[in-house]
């Protein structure tokens, strides 16, 4: 099993629409969970941390259950800039730490 | 600011050539990362260091691939001899205090 799995996707969305992803891990010594965002070509930016708690910014939300061991991005009223790949992010520690990507989620919203 | 640079941006090689790729990380970051990406694999972490120190190399594919880290500002990512299999986008991070990386534009590498 991945230590990290996400659907590839694609997700196609219309313009104003909901959409959530979930990324599970395997570890359940990962300590530090993170949405990264990648437009095709362009490097991985981050997006947010991802906090016990849950958080939000602006139109998108992300929440983490370790009891089932993932995590969530909720996007609302989805632009056409919202298009790309969101990938999850997962940090263990215990010695040296430990950062494990997602394969990523593609979004694409259309008009 | 300057962000991570990379360079090249591209290569294109033959099988059994060497390829230097080089990386300059964000002034007063600590940790610096290789990371390849391809569509199969997604992005997987190569190396890590911490204070120019190899933390975890256990991404590194083989012995065919080495990075090092003479200072705190110049990283180079060196495979030889290069194969087909190794074409991919090969990007370097950066981080203080080993939270938010911030990536370089990459290095897409082909090899033929």
């Amino acid at each position: 099993r991945k230590e990290v799995e996400q659907d590839p996707g694609p997700f196609n969305v219309p313009e104003g629409a909901t959409v959530a992803f979930n990324c599970t891990y395997s570890n359940s010594a990962s300590q530090s969970f993170f949405w990264y965002r990648q437009d095709c070509r362009k490097e991985p930016k981050l997006l947010m941390s991802v906090y016990s708690s849950g958080n939000e910014d602006g139109r998108f939300t992300a929440q983490l259950n370790r009891a089932s061991q993932y995590i969530s991005l909720l996007i609302r009223d989805s632009k056409l800039s919202d298009s790309a790949t969101y990938l999850c992010v997962v940090k263990r520690t215990g010695g040296y730490q430990k950062v494990t990507f997602g394969i990523g989620t593609k979004l694409q919203v259309i008009p | 600011d300057a962000g991570v640079i990379q360079s090249p941006r591209h290569e294109v090689t033959e099988m059994g050539q060497e390829v230097t790729l080089r990386c300059k990380p964000i002034s007063g970051h600590d940790y610096l990362f290789w990371y390849r990406q391809t569509m199969m694999r997604g992005l997987e972490l190569l190396i890590y260091f911490n204070n120019n120190v190899p933390i975890d190399d256990s991404g590194m594919p083989e012995d065919r691939f080495s990075a090092k880290m003479p200072n705190a500002s110049f990283s180079t990512l060196k495979i030889q001899p290069s194969e087909p299999r190794d074409s991919a986008v090969y990007f370097c991070a950066s981080s203080f205090g080993s939270e938010k990386q911030y990536f370089g534009p990459g290095t897409r590498l082909t090899v033929t």
